[in-house]
C-alpha cells in the first residue's frame, strides 16, 4: 500500500527566506505527483503536477522536483511570503483514480 | 477552469441525526466523483468512488450504510451522513473528474466541515 510521508510537519520562516517542502512515498510506480495548497477549514488548489516521466516543474516562484526512483519529491518556494502561510499537501496517484495525500507541511512565514 | 462546488461548507447538527452533503461539477460532466475525509491533523483519505449511474465503490473500512452515495446525474453527487455520531466530525470533500480533462484531471471541492454535537 502507498504511503506518503511530508517533512516537516510545521515550518516557520521569516518572510524573504527560501524554503523547501519534502514529501517521501513508498511505491514508486506512480502515475504523478502533486502539490497541494489547503488553506485552514478550506478546499484543495492545486499548485504543480509533475508527470512521472518528468523531473521539475516550475510556477512563479515555486518548484516541485521529482525522483521517481528513490520516492522522493521536495517542494521549492523562492522568497517566502506571509500569503504563503498555508498547509502544503502533496499527493501521488497511479493509474487509477485514488490520490494518495501526505499529512501535510503546515507552513508559517512571520512578517 | 473546471469548478466543483460543495455546500454546505459547514454545518453543526444533533447526535443521531442525518446530514447531506452536496457535490457539484458547474461547467463539466463530471463522469466520477470521489469523496474524502481529513481528521485533525491527518492526511485526507479516500471514503468512497462514485460513478455516474451506478452504485459507489468503497474503501475499506467504509460504512457503506452510514455513508450514502449518490451519483444521480453528470453534475451532481451526494454524501449522506446517516445517524451522526461525533466521532463522524471531520472535514469532507469531495473530487470530480471527466475523461479528457486534461493533466490536472481532478477538481476538488472546497470541502464541509461537519461537527456532531
Amino acid at each position: 500500500k502507498q504511503e506518503v510521508t511530508q517533512i516537516p510537519a510545521a515550518l516557520s520562516v521569516p518572510e524573504g527566506e527560501n524554503l523547501v517542502l519534502n514529501c517521501s512515498f513508498t511505491d514508486s510506480a506512480i502515475y504523478n505527483l502533486q502539490w497541494f495548497r489547503q488553506d485552514p477549514g478550506k478546499g484543495l488548489t492545486s499548485l504543480l503536477l509533475i508527470q512521472s516521466s518528468q523531473r521539475e516543474q516550475t510556477s512563479g516562484r515555486l518548484n516541485a522536483s521529482l525522483d521517481k526512483s528513490s520516492g522522493r519529491s521536495t517542494l521549492y518556494i523562492a522568497a517566502s511570503q506571509p500569503g504563503d502561510s498555508a498547509t502544503y499537501l502533496c499527493a501521488v496517484r497511479h493509474s487509477g483514480n485514488q490520490f494518495y495525500f501526505g499529512t501535510g507541511t503546515s507552513l508559517t512565514v512571520i512578517p | 477552469g473546471a469548478v466543483v462546488s460543495q455546500h454546505p461548507s459547514w454545518v453543526i447538527c444533533k447526535s443521531g441525526t442525518s446530514v447531506k452533503i452536496e457535490c457539484r461539477s458547474l461547467d463539466f460532466q463530471a463522469t466520477t466523483m470521489f469523496w474524502y475525509r481529513q481528521f485533525p491533523k491527518q492526511s485526507l483519505m479516500l471514503m468512497a468512488t462514485s460513478n455516474e449511474g451506478s452504485k459507489a465503490t468503497y474503501e475499506q473500512g467504509v460504512e457503506k450504510d452510514k455513508f450514502l452515495i449518490n451519483h444521480a446525474s453528470l453534475t451532481l453527487s451526494t454524501l449522506t451522513v446517516t445517524s451522526a455520531h461525533p466521532e463522524d466530525s471531520s472535514f469532507y470533500i469531495c473530487s470530480a473528474t471527466f475523461p479528457g480533462q486534461g493533466n490536472y484531471g481532478y477538481t476538488f471541492g472546497s470541502g464541509t466541515r461537519l461537527t456532531v454535537v
